[in-house]
């Protein structure tokens, strides 16, 4: 079965420009998570959906905001783009019950 | 704000060595998980330890949690040059997931 996959891989933006990034989660996930990762940190949580629905919602500006499609796929759109979003933004998937999460690859994204 | 601190922040050792790394945390929890990055990439699942259990193995890994003091240590044996990677501990409150500052292990072939 393939994996939880992200794209694009690499994104470069200006500053207040607006981004789309998109994750599959692993067929059979209905929950996917996003977190925005900055060099030497670790993951900080920005949403999670479940069934099209936000669950969670981490410490982010409105600027941030998702959405799950129904094939459970799922979108992060950040807007007015700052240099402080430069970062690695994750994707995760979990099955139904489970909290093992399964990681994409991320997108790397830099503002300029 | 991250909930979990990983101590220490790197770790270098020589390939076979013993690699312990430990977790703090603040608030009451279900369950502890450890995750491996490498090289800045996708997180890769090591273990699920619950609130209710002591610790857990799982190949060279175990883990231990003692939630009177609210950490985790995770202990890799026989340590080789591929568990290179950076390590981080997880907490989840409500459909919320809050990862830790992460360890940066360093293996010396």
């Amino acid at each position: 079965d393939a994996g939880v996959t992200q794209s694009p891989t690499h994104l470069i933006k200006t500053r207040g420009q607006h981004v789309t990034l998109r994750c599959s989660p692993i067929s059979g996930h209905k929950s996917v998570s996003w977190y925005q990762q900055v060099l030497g940190q670790g993951p900080q949580f920005i949403f999670q959906y479940y069934e099209k629905e936000e669950r969670g919602r981490g410490n982010f500006p409105d600027r941030f905001s998702a959405r799950q499609f129904p094939n459970y796929s799922s979108e992060l759109n950040v807007n007015a783009l700052l240099l402080g979003d430069s970062a690695l933004y994750l994707c995760a998937s979990s099955p139904a019950g489970q909290e093992t999460q399964y990681f994409g690859p991320g997108t790397r994204l830099l503002v300029l | 704000s991250q909930q979990g601190e990983e101590d220490p922040q790197a770790l270098s050792i020589q390939e076979g060595e013993n690699a312990t790394m430990n977790c703090s945390y603040k608030t009451s929890i279900n369950n502890l998980q450890w995750y491996r990055q490498n090289s800045g990439r996708g997180l890769v699942h090591l273990i699920l330890i619950r609130s209710n259990e002591r610790e857990k193995h799982s190949g060279r890994l175990r883990v231990t949690l003692d939630t009177s003091k609210k950490s985790s240590s995770l202990l890799i044996t026989a340590s080789r040059a591929a568990d290179t990677a950076s390590y981080f501990c997880a907490t989840s409150e409500t459909y919320k997931y809050i990862f830790g500052t992460g360890t940066r292990l360093k293996v010396l072939a």
